[in-house]
């Protein structure tokens, strides 16, 4: 059956460096990988969107790298911010189809 | 508007009753969703509907049962629910439907506690 998986449940990192979490898949071949964030007790908010033949994305201070070989997608916030602590969540979805599909959730803490 | 709203924030029931969630977006929105997320989990999708049909569903037990009025609506009624009912009730909608290529928009959800 199909299995995303973040690399880690929780991620701790000091205020202006980068965070880089990870996003896995096995049994599945997306077309398009979206990452969203989640504040505790909220609904998830889309950042950004990156297809099959993109191997990188940008906006602002995020980036999203996806690499169908590995199956694998990094996405990393450069100059972190207290601001940016929240849960990360990829989300996996194929061509003429509605269904997403989520991974488990990385936790963000950026300290100061 | 650019927000997906959600009615009541909060909810308490029995396990005998009988209660509705209630979602809207007015972005001309043709896909809505309803998901449940249990704590510390990713949201797991329960329905969606397309073009006001219901087009998935995800195996959900028939203590819920959705609809959608209209374009701008979509209810989920709750009926003789269990405990492990209790979660976070998420709706979403996306500008396009059956295309994977498209961002969804949450509301803000309601927490559901069965007792």
């Amino acid at each position: 059956s199909q299995k995303i998986e973040q690399n880690s449940e929780a991620l701790n990192i000091q205020e202006g460096k980068t965070a880089t979490l990870t996003c896995n898949y096995t049994n599945y071949s997306p077309a398009y990988l979206q990452w969203y964030r989640q504040d505790p007790g909220r609904g998830p908010v889309f950042l950004l969107l990156i297809r099959e033949n993109e191997k990188e994305k940008r906006k602002e201070r995020l980036k999203v790298t996806f690499d169908t070989t590995l199956k694998q997608s990094l996405f990393h916030v450069t100059a972190s911010q207290p601001a940016d602590s929240a849960t990360y969540l990829c989300a996996l979805s194929s061509y003429n189809t509605d269904k997403l599909i989520f991974g488990t959730g990385t936790r963000l803490q950026v300290f100061p | 508007d650019t927000e997906v709203t959600q009615t009541p924030k909060h909810l308490v029931m029995g396990m005998t009753n009988k209660k509705s969630l209630k979602c809207e977006q007015h972005m001309g929105h043709r896909a809505m969703y309803w998901y449940k997320q249990k704590a510390k989990k990713p949201p797991e999708l329960m329905f969606v509907y397309s073009y006001e049909k219901l087009s998935i569903n995800e195996s959900v037990p028939s203590r819920f049962s959705p609809e959608c009025p209209n374009s701008s609506l979509l209810n989920l009624h709750l009926h003789a629910l269990q405990p492990e009912d209790s979660a976070l009730y998420l709706c979403a909608s996306s500008p396009r439907t059956g295309q994977g290529s498209y961002e969804q928009y949450f509301g803000p959800g309601t927490r559901l506690t069965v007792t």
